[in-house]
């Protein structure tokens, strides 16, 4: 069982609606990801979060909406999605972004698909 | 920038034999070097990894690595696979001279069979 949570499991949407993916660990680490992944591809950084500061963006639409309101949880919200971004979501965790040795927990994922 | 790569898309083997996923690096300075295994609708889970110290690193279910400087390579070994080993295996580098960030390799589906 992994120590780092996502809900939901499955989620659909439309495109005009608003949601969003929740994740949490209690792990006591201070680095926190979003990865987003195709079929059996590598998983692709979205963002990072370091101490609750978002550190990383790698050019995301605007789309997507990430928020850290404190050092157990992530969020991830979502607007106005297209049907290519339907993927499986993952968070990770890491004990901190500079800790070169500590590597990524993550959860299980949320299965998102955009009708 | 740091990068791996995994030549092989597919692995099968038979059950009980041994297995070997193959991952090449490219990196400047020190490699800090993962493993992780997917199973289908599951996220990634940490197998193992290589910081410094010995060549060969042991990790969760049975797996092992063998780290080989000259040969840029962090090959996955099992001595005996299992059925239940069919996954999908992903291989990573840690680029510290990027804000610490992960790059995995395309990834390499093992299919261990009966």
């Amino acid at each position: 069982d992994t120590e780092v949570t996502q809900t939901p499991k499955h989620l659909v949407m439309g495109m005009t609606n608003k949601k969003s993916l929740k994740c949490e660990q209690h792990m006591g680490h201070r680095a926190m990801y979003w990865y987003k992944q195709k079929a059996k591809k590598p998983p692709e950084l979205m963002f990072v979060y370091s101490y609750e500061k978002l550190s990383i963006n790698e050019s995301v639409p605007s789309r997507f909406s990430p928020e850290c309101p404190n050092s157990s949880l992530l969020n991830l919200h979502l607007h106005a999605l297209q049907p290519e971004d339907s993927a499986l979501y993952l968070c990770a965790s890491s004990q901190e972004k500079s800790s070169y040795n500590s590597p990524l927990h993550f959860g299980n994922g949320t299965r998102l698909t955009v009708t | 920038a740091q990068s791996v790569a995994q030549p092989e898309d597919q692995v099968n083997v038979a059950e009980g034999n041994p297995l070997t996923v193959k991952c090449t690096y490219s990196v400047s300075g020190n490699p800090y070097l993962f493993w992780y295994v997917q199973y289908p609708n599951r996220g990634l889970q940490f197998l193992l990894k290589y910081i410094t110290g010995d060549n060969l690193v042991k990790g969760s279910y049975g797996f092992e690595a063998e780290f080989n400087k000259s040969q840029t390579s962090f090959h996955l070994k099992k001595p005996s696979a299992l059925v239940s080993d069919s996954a999908l295996y992903f291989c990573a580098v840690r680029d510290i001279n990027t804000g610490n960030q992960f790059y995995f390799g395309t990834g390499t589906s093992l299919t261990v069979i009966p």
